[in-house]
C-alpha cells in the first residue's frame, strides 16, 4: 500500500523558515518524481514544486522561486520542502504527493501538515 | 499559465441522479507528444484529494465507472451517474501537460 506521511508543520513567523518532510513507502520512491501541492484554507489546491525522480530537475511555481526548495533523499524514500523567507501567503495545508509519468497528475496523497505563517 | 475554469461552482443533486461538471482550459492541453493531460480529483470532506480520472478519461485504480470522463482541446466533462452519498465533496479538474501545473476552483457536490 501506497504511504505519505508528512511531518513539520507548525506556526512560523513571517520570514522565517521551516521544513517539511515526507516518509514514502509501498512503492520503489526512486521510480517517481514527487510533488508538493497546497491548499490555503478554504481555498483550493495549488500546485508548490515538483522533483524528476534523480533530484536533477525541479520546478516551481513563481511566488515559491527563490524562496522554497525541494529535495530528496531516494535511499531513505523521503521527499522534503525547504521554505525560507516564508509570508503570510504560505499559510496552507501542504500535501506530498506522487507524480506520474503516465498522467503527469497526482495519483497518492499524504494527509497533509499545515503550516501557518503568522506574527 | 493555463488557467483552468470550473462550472459551476456548486451542485445539487439527489441520490441516484446524475451531473456534470465543466472544466475549460485557457490553451490546448494536447502535449508535444500526442497525449492530453487532463485530470479529475474529489476531495471529500475533511480529506486529501483522491485521482480519479486521467488523461481525460482513464479511471484510476479501484474508481467507479459510475465516474466518466470525456473533451478534448480546451474542453473537458466529468459526469457522474447514479449519485451515491461518498460522491459528494469538491471536484477538481488539473492539468499536467505543462509547468506550472495548475488547478480548477473546484465545484462543490452537495446533496439536494
Amino acid at each position: 500500500e501506497v504511504q505519505l506521511v508528512e511531518s513539520g508543520g507548525v506556526l512560523v513567523q513571517p520570514g522565517r523558515s521551516m521544513k517539511l518532510s515526507c516518509a514514502a513507502s509501498g512503492f520503489t520512491f526512486s521510480s517517481f518524481p514527487m510533488a508538493w501541492v497546497r491548499q490555503a484554507p478554504t481555498k483550493g489546491l495549488e500546485w508548490v514544486a515538483t522533483i524528476s525522480t534523480s533530484g536533477g530537475s525541479t520546478y516551481y511555481r513563481d511566488s515559491v522561486k527563490g524562496r522554497f526548495t525541494i529535495s530528496r533523499d531516494n535511499a531513505k524514500s523521503t521527499l522534503y520542502l525547504q521554505m525560507d523567507s516564508l509570508r503570510s501567503e504560505d499559510t496552507a495545508t501542504y500535501y506530498c504527493t506522487r507524480e506520474t509519468y503516465y498522467g503527469y497528475n497526482f495519483d497518492y496523497w499524504g494527509q497533509g501538515v499545515m503550516v501557518t505563517v503568522s506574527s | 499559465d493555463v488557467v483552468m475554469t470550473q462550472t459551476p461552482v456548486s451542485l445539487s443533486v439527489s441520490l441516484g441522479g446524475q451531473v456534470s461538471i465543466s472544466c475549460r482550459s485557457s490553451q490546448s492541453l494536447v502535449h508535444n507528444n500526442g497525449n492530453t493531460y487532463l485530470s479529475w480529483y474529489l476531495q471529500k470532506p475533511g480529506q486529501s484529494p483522491q485521482l480519479l480520472i486521467y488523461k481525460v478519461s482513464n479511471r484510476f485504480s479501484g474508481i467507479s465507472d459510475r465516474f466518466s470522463g470525456s473533451g478534448s482541446g480546451t474542453d473537458f466533462t466529468l459526469k457522474i451517474s447514479r449519485v451515491e452519498p461518498d460522491d459528494l465533496g469538491v471536484y477538481y479538474c488539473g492539468q499536467g501537460t505543462q509547468y506550472p501545473r495548475t488547478f480548477g476552483g473546484g465545484t462543490k457536490l452537495e446533496l439536494k
